[in-house]
């Protein structure tokens, strides 16, 4: 079946690093792909997505690649603020006889430190 | 309003009470879901919802249950839950069951004593 791998947190950066976020996936057919981010309390956000092979993804600074030949679509920004502290969750969508069901990562809980 | 609200926002309950949680979407779709989400875990898929009827039920117990009245509304029906089934509870919403952008509303924190 379907699966998403994240990279393991919680991660710990001082403002102004640069970011990426691992992710992989396993899926039958051509998924759409999608990273969503949950603040504190709040539910979950759509960032970024990407529909096919080699679309980039791109919002707030962060960036996602689909890369079909390593199923990867890892999440990337050049210099967090702590305001970007948060969970974040790659997610795929296979559609076909997946119907309707969107695949989860774990999460990845990313703090950023001043 | 727009986008995807959810009431209310925080839930405490007995295990003999009955509750109903509530979503309503305002972006115009046709698909709904419910989702749950507990600590250490990923978000489970419970029920999806296109055009008001039922296509997906992932094994959930039956103290759950689902109403979809119209495209705009989704209900989720509490009784005699269990502990363990305290959890953030997430509505979501699409233009169609598929691969389409789910969006989410805020959650229902819920907490069964």
């Amino acid at each position: 079946g379907d699966s998403v791998t994240q990279m393991e947190g919680p991660v710990t950066l001082s403002e102004e690093a640069f970011l990426t976020i691992n992710c992989t996936y396993t899926a039958t057919g051509y998924p759409s792909l999608f990273w969503y981010v949950q603040y504190p309390g709040e539910g979950l956000q759509l960032l970024l997505k990407a529909t096919k092979a080699d679309d980039k993804g791109s919002n707030k600074g962060f960036e996602a690649t689909y890369r079909k030949e390593t199923t990867s679509f890892h999440l990337e920004k050049g210099s967090v603020q702590v305001s970007d502290s948060a969970v974040y969750f790659c997610a795929l969508s296979a559609g076909g006889t997946s119907g309707s069901r969107l695949t989860f990562g774990e999460g990845t809980q990313l703090t950023v430190n001043p | 309003e727009t986008g995807v609200t959810q009431t209310p926002r925080h839930l405490v309950m007995g295990m003999t009470n009955k509750k109903s949680l509530k979503c309503e979407q305002h972006l115009g779709h046709n698909a709904m879901y419910w989702y749950k989400q507990s600590a250490k875990k990923p978000l489970e898929l419970m029920f999806v919802y296109n055009f008001k009827e039922q296509t997906e039920n992932n094994s959930v117990p039956s103290r759950f249950s689902p109403e979809c009245p119209n495209s705009s509304h989704l209900f989720l029906h509490l009784h005699t839950l269990q502990p363990e089934d305290s959890a953030l509870y997430l509505c979501a919403s699409s233009q169609a069951a598929g691969r389409e952008t789910q969006y989410f509303g805020p959650g229902t924190r819920l907490l069964v004593l």
